[in-house]
């Protein structure tokens, strides 16, 4: 079965605190995708990072940042001195090898407060 | 500016009524996905077609129907056999490229309600 897990349904932080979004995912596929994307209150998906199986370097960018960790089958998301902006539906998902799917898990909503 | 337009962004439907949501993308995308959202849910996918004349269900097919006579346009119509058709519908688009799996680029949605 193929499966993303974000057990963390809502967060909320006070700004400029740091925020981890966890996300947990089953495949029994080698080579895979995983994603990470933004809903903000408009409703669109943003996309912000794709990261294939074989690549678990983390990645910075800006203040956010990613956490492969293939032997816990994670693929964390941290917020660095978080932002009113920031508030948003994020989502993870997992994409088999050649496939056109992708599997979501079911959001962490996060509030960011003044 | 290239992007996906969806529209209506709010659409209400009668009982025994069919609704068709519109998708089109200018950013030259062979592959285009439907996608329902429910509250507090992922999303799912309904339909997907990787080339034009040619799609594939996903995983709640049922009550739905599309079609792709063009590139640039994926319509979804919610049939009156979806007897829960409440929900947030999302399209995207993506390039299509072997062994490789590009990212989904999605549109600001239709919010479908029954009347």
């Amino acid at each position: 079965a193929q499966k993303v897990t974000q057990a963390q349904t809502e967060i909320s932080v006070v700004e400029k605190e740091d925020v981890t979004l966890d996300c947990v995912y089953e495949t029994r596929d080698t080579t895979y995708y995983l994603f990470w994307y933004k809903q903000p209150p408009s409703g669109e998906l943003v996309f912000l990072i794709r990261r294939n199986s074989f690549d678990e370097q983390n990645e910075i960018s800006g203040r956010y940042s990613w956490n492969f960790q293939k032997s816990t089958s994670s693929f964390n998301f941290t917020i660095t001195a978080s932002q009113v902006v920031d508030s948003a539906v994020y989502f993870c998902a997992l994409s088999p090898y050649s496939s056109y799917k992708l599997i979501f898990g079911s959001g962490t909503r996060l509030l960011v407060r003044p | 500016d290239g992007g996906i337009t969806q529209s209506p962004k709010y659409l209400f439907r009668k009982e025994g009524q069919n609704v068709t949501l519109s998708c089109e993308q200018n950013l030259n995308h062979d592959a285009m996905y439907w996608y329902r959202q429910d509250p507090g849910q992922g999303l799912r996918l309904i339909y997907y077609s990787q080339i034009v004349n040619d799609f594939q269900k996903g995983d709640i097919a049922e009550g739905y129907s599309v079609s792709r006579e063009k590139k640039e346009s994926f319509p979804l119509t919610v049939t009156s056999a979806q007897k829960n058709p409440t929900a947030f519908y999302l399209c995207a688009s993506s390039i299509r490229q072997k062994d490789s799996n590009q990212p989904q680029h999605f549109g600001d949605g239709t919010r479908l309600s029954i009347l």
